[in-house]
């Protein structure tokens, strides 16, 4: 079975700064991730995926996302934080190859941008 | 491109009544449309897989009797929350899956309030 966690329930950072909201993920195979945010009372909007190539990948907004698979990680970044940046994201995982297309959540990490 | 509709975007309803709930995509055709249903605060809960002119999947715990969900086109699947009680009020999102990059596009959203 695939499972996400985001340790985090909340992260907080100022104008300006770097952020990072953390994602370590579990799967039998080889995985498809991706990371999505959420304003309140709306959907998903996609971010950015990894399926393979450069560990490195890079979305909208200014966003971006390691791929680590020694650490089943997958870390969403971004250089310097917008207040307009504040709002619940979602990691995911899909398992490559497995016929389904399923995705499994993490239970999101509300980030706050302080003005 | 990659545009997914609901509609409604809220309805409020009386104990015991059944609301339907449409997701379409509008630009692309989608086989495979996934329902999921999140709480306050929570991550979403994938409910049933929706394929087109077949019987959808649903997940453990999921009610069929009660969760109606047809996917009668390419681009349309409904979901009916047969005799709505209070309990059923959350905020369902649908997703649309285009096949050509296997990925997810979601819906806005729907916050049912069952009164």
């Amino acid at each position: 079975a695939q499972s996400v966690a985001q340790p985090e329930d909340q992260v907080n950072v100022a104008e300006g700064n770097p952020l990072t909201v953390k994602c370590t993920y579990s799967v039998s195979g080889n995985p498809y991730l991706f990371w999505y945010v959420q304003y309140p009372n709306r959907g998903l909007q996609f971010l950015l995926k990894y399926i393979t190539g450069d560990n490195l990948v890079k979305g909208s907004y200014g966003f971006e996302a390691e791929f680590n698979k020694s650490q089943t990680s997958f870390h969403l970044k971004k250089p310097s934080a917008l207040v307009s940046d504040s709002a619940l994201y979602f990691c995911a995982v899909r398992e490559t190859g497995a016929g389904s297309y399923q995705l499994t959540f993490g239970k999101g990490t509300k980030l706050s941008v302080i003005p | 491109g990659a545009v997914v509709s609901q509609h409604p975007s809220r309805v409020i309803c009386k104990s015991g009544t059944s609301v339907k709930i449409e997701c379409r995509s509008l630009d692309f055709q989608a086989t495979t449309m996934f329902w999921y249903r999140q709480f306050p605060k929570q991550s979403l809960m994938l409910m049933a897989t929706s394929n087109e002119g077949s019987k959808a999947t649903y997940e453990q715990g999921v009610e069929k009797d009660k969760f109606l969900i047809n996917h009668a086109s390419l681009t349309l699947s409904t979901l009916t929350v047969t005799s709505a009680h209070p309990e059923d009020s959350s905020f369902y999102i649908c997703s649309a899956l285009r096949h050509r990059i296997y990925e997810q596009y979601f819906g806005p959203g729907t916050r049912l309030t069952v009164t």
